[in-house]
């Protein structure tokens, strides 16, 4: 199953752009990568997801470099709510399980 | 309205019990899962199914047990063979197939004393 590799912590000042990378270089061709973020003790709430254009929603933008290896989630404008551990996910096809990384913890300063 | 459901939300067990976590979701999702998260640490994946009456054992799946007997419920029965039981338990649905988003339920903490 492929594996995702995240820095442990990030910070970030509020107002400004939180860009988080994640390293999944052993994904196949035909699985989806996703974002979640998990804020203590709750239950992850889903972000972003794509497979190899680049993804834009209301939360964030997903940008997947060409090789498909590596990933950023773009938080444009981070508040202080957007404190939390960030997990890049990667579906592994045909068995849809969903593989967690160790996750990124993002701080947002003021 | 819809959703996934665990309860309860906090747990309390005598060391040598088993003990059921429940997980309901009326979102007529096919897949569902159940991760363990230990604190400061990443999910890891306990048991998944695709399907009822189908499921395969995750990466840390020694001591756990699973039923889906149908669509809406999906089980976890922690047994007195797990080592170390207390932990945050989550459960998850999906539909099936690679371009569709997990939902997470709230979440179970189990203390075991």
């Amino acid at each position: 199953d492929a594996k995702t590799t995240q820095p442990p912590s990030m910070d970030c000042a509020e107002g400004r752009a939180a860009n988080l990378p994640c390293n999944h270089s052993t994904i196949s061709g035909n699985e989806y990568v996703y974002w979640y973020r998990q804020i203590h003790s709750q239950g992850p709430q889903y972000i972003i997801h794509g497979l190899k254009n680049n993804e834009t929603n209301e939360m964030a933008s997903l940008i997947i470099t060409e090789d498909r290896k590596s990933s950023t989630l773009i938080l444009p404008h981070a508040t202080l709510r957007d404190t939390a551990v960030y997990y890049c996910i990667v579906r592994v096809y045909n068995t849809d399980k969903l593989i967690f990384g160790t996750g990124t913890r993002l701080q947002v300063f003021p | 309205d819809g959703g996934i459901t665990q309860s309860p939300k906090y747990l309390f067990r005598k060391e040598g019990q088993n003990v059921t976590l429940s997980c309901e979701q009326n979102l007529n999702h096919d897949a569902m899962y159940w991760y363990r998260q230990d604190p400061g640490q990443g999910l890891r994946l306990i048991y998944y199914s695709q399907i009822v009456n189908d499921f395969q054992k995750g990466d840390i799946a020694e001591g756990y047990s699973v039923s889906r007997e149908k669509k809406e419920s999906f089980p976890l029965t922690v047994t007195s063979a797990q080592k170390n039981p207390t932990a945050f338990y989550l459960c998850a649905s999906s539909h099936r197939g690679q371009n569709t988003e997990a939902f997470f339920g709230q979440g179970t903490r189990l203390t075991v004393v």
